[in-house]
C-alpha cells in the first residue's frame, strides 16, 4: 500500500515549455486534489475531482489543466510554463464516511523550476 | 469557510508538552476542526479532527473550547521529530454535495523543540 505518489519528484522547465505531473493513490478514493505551495505559504487548492471523469477549479486554478480518467490518477497538466508556476506540487486524496469527508492523505510532492 | 488565526511561531522543550492554539471564532456549527503538520516541506500529515468533544489519539489530543471558537492541539511529550508547521483547519463536512472535501491552509504555526 503505497498511499498517494506522486511522479516526478522534481523538474527543471524552460519557459512555455508543457509537463504533466501525475498523482496516483491506491485507496481507491474518490475525491482527489492538487495544490501549490509557495515559499512561506500555506498550499492553495489548484483543482479538485469528485470522482472518475470529473474535474473542477479550486482556487487557483489559471495555467493549468487537469483530468481524472481513472479512479486512482489525477494528472496535472502544464501547457506553457511560466517562472510564477515555479512551485512545490503536492497532491491528495480523501473519501466519505456517512456525511463527512475523511482526513486527506498527502503525497511527497514535486518540485518544480520553471526558468 | 471559517478563518483560522494561529501564532507564527512557538518554541517547545524536548519531553515537555507543546500546547498549539488555534482561533476558529466564526466556525459554523457543522464545521470540523483538523489538524495537520508539515515536516520539512514533506506532504502534510493529519493529525487529529474534532467537532465539539476533545479528541485523542496516538499522536496528540485536541481540546475545543465549548463555544467552539477556539482549540489547542497538544503533543504531550514533544521530541525534535515534532518540529514542523502545525496547520490548523476548519472544514465543513460534505453536507448535500456543496463541498467537496478541501483543505483550506494557512501560515500555521512553526513548532520548534529543543534539545
Amino acid at each position: 500500500n503505497a498511499g498517494v505518489t506522486q511522479t516526478p519528484k522534481f523538474r527543471v522547465l524552460k519557459t512555455g515549455q508543457s509537463m504533466t505531473l501525475l498523482c496516483a493513490q491506491d485507496m481507491n478514493h474518490e475525491y482527489m486534489y492538487w495544490y501549490r505551495q509557495d515559499p512561506g505559504m500555506g498550499l492553495r487548492l489548484i483543482h479538485y475531482s469528485v470522482g472518475e471523469g470529473t474535474t473542477a477549479k479550486g482556487e487557483v486554478p489559471d495555467g493549468y489543466n487537469v483530468s481524472r480518467l481513472k479512479k486512482q490518477n489525477f494528472l496535472l497538466g502544464l501547457e506553457s510554463a511560466a517562472p510564477s508556476q515555479t512551485s512545490v506540487y503536492f497532491c491528495a486524496s480523501s473519501w466519505m464516511t456517512g456525511n463527512r469527508h475523511t482526513e486527506a492523505f498527502f503525497g511527497q510532492g514535486t518540485r518544480l523550476t520553471v526558468v | 469557510d471559517a478563518k483560522t488565526t494561529q501564532p507564527t511561531s512557538m518554541d517547545c522543550a524536548e519531553g515537555r508538552a507543546a500546547n498549539l492554539p488555534c482561533n476558529h471564532s466564526t466556525i459554523s456549527g457543522n464545521e470540523y476542526v483538523y489538524w495537520y503538520r508539515q515536516i520539512h516541506s514533506q506532504g502534510p500529515q493529519y493529525i487529529i479532527h474534532g467537532l465539539k468533544n476533545n479528541e485523542t489519539n496516538e499522536m496528540a489530543s485536541l481540546i475545543i473550547t465549548e463555544d467552539r471558537k477556539s482549540s489547542t492541539l497538544i503533543l504531550p511529550h514533544a521530541t525534535l521529530r515534532d518540529t514542523a508547521v502545525y496547520y490548523c483547519i476548519v472544514r465543513p463536512p460534505n453536507a448535500g454535495g456543496t463541498s467537496y472535501g478541501k483543505l483550506t491552509f494557512g501560515q500555521g504555526t512553526i513548532l520548534t523543540v529543543h534539545p
